[in-house]
């Protein structure tokens, strides 16, 4: 069956960089592209963007350039979200979720990242 | 503030019918097909319809979705204490070039 399991969560402190994997299983991993979404609590979804399996190239939402990199280890069907420069307001919920290409229906979902960010 | 408007909150008694609206723009809604997903309390958020109208396997068909120019509904009927969660409908935005969610709609099962 299909599954996305992600990393554990993580208590950063303001400044530090964190870096959130998200193992892909039960598909062939290429034919799909994996979204970041974040939720900070007690909010709702934001789309942070999406890496292209294939290419490996990725795309951000505005709000989440230059401290936000997409990346990937197709070897182990694996995407990372890294988070560099945490501030306070990076705490959040951080979930990876796949679409097929082309379409922009978020299919299967990992659990979820907590990380939070404080002093 | 995102781009799809959704109201807070709906509720009804187990058994009958809801129906939750997102509202958007020709940039969005009136240009791209709709998914709407469902966050189960302390969850990740789950797909329940996309291209608009379609269900995923293992869907039920109490839940249904449909797009009328720039607004999108999602309705559920059968209602039952287990469909208590929060409902988020999206699709792609031209004008901003992301996906956008809307701004989640809870649903009380009174």
């Amino acid at each position: 069956q299909v599954q996305l399991v992600q990393s554990g969560s993580e208590l950063k402190k303001p400044g530090a960089s964190v870096r959130v994997s998200c193992q892909a299983s039960g598909y062939t991993f290429n034919a799909y592209t994996i979204n970041w979404v974040r939720q900070a609590p007690g909010q709702g979804l934001e789309w942070m963007g999406w890496i292209n399996i294939n290419t490996g190239n990725p795309s951000y939402a505005q709000d989440f350039t230059g401290r936000f990199v997409f990346s990937l280890d197709t070897s182990v069907s694996t995407a990372y979200l890294q988070i560099v420069s945490l501030k306070a307001d990076d705490t959040a919920m951080y979930y990876c979720a796949r679409a097929v290409m082309g379409s922009t229906a978020l299919d299967y979902w990992g659990q979820g990242t907590l990380i939070t960010v404080s002093a | 503030q995102s781009v799809l408007t959704q109201p807070p909150s709906v509720s009804a008694a187990p058994g009958q019918k809801v129906t939750i609206s997102c509202s958007g723009s020709t940039s969005n809604i009136g240009s791209h097909y709709v998914s709407w997903c469902q966050q189960l309390p302390g969850t990740a958020p789950k797909l329940l319809i996309y291209d608009t109208d379609k269900r995923p396997s293992g869907i039920p068909d109490r839940f249904s979705g449909s797009k009328s120019g720039t607004s999108a509904t999602l309705a559920i009927t059968g209602l039952q204490t287990g469909d208590e969660a929060d409902y988020y409908c999206a699709t792609w935005d031209n004008s901003l070039s992301t996906y956008v969610f809307g701004t989640g709609t809870k649903v009380t099962v009174l």
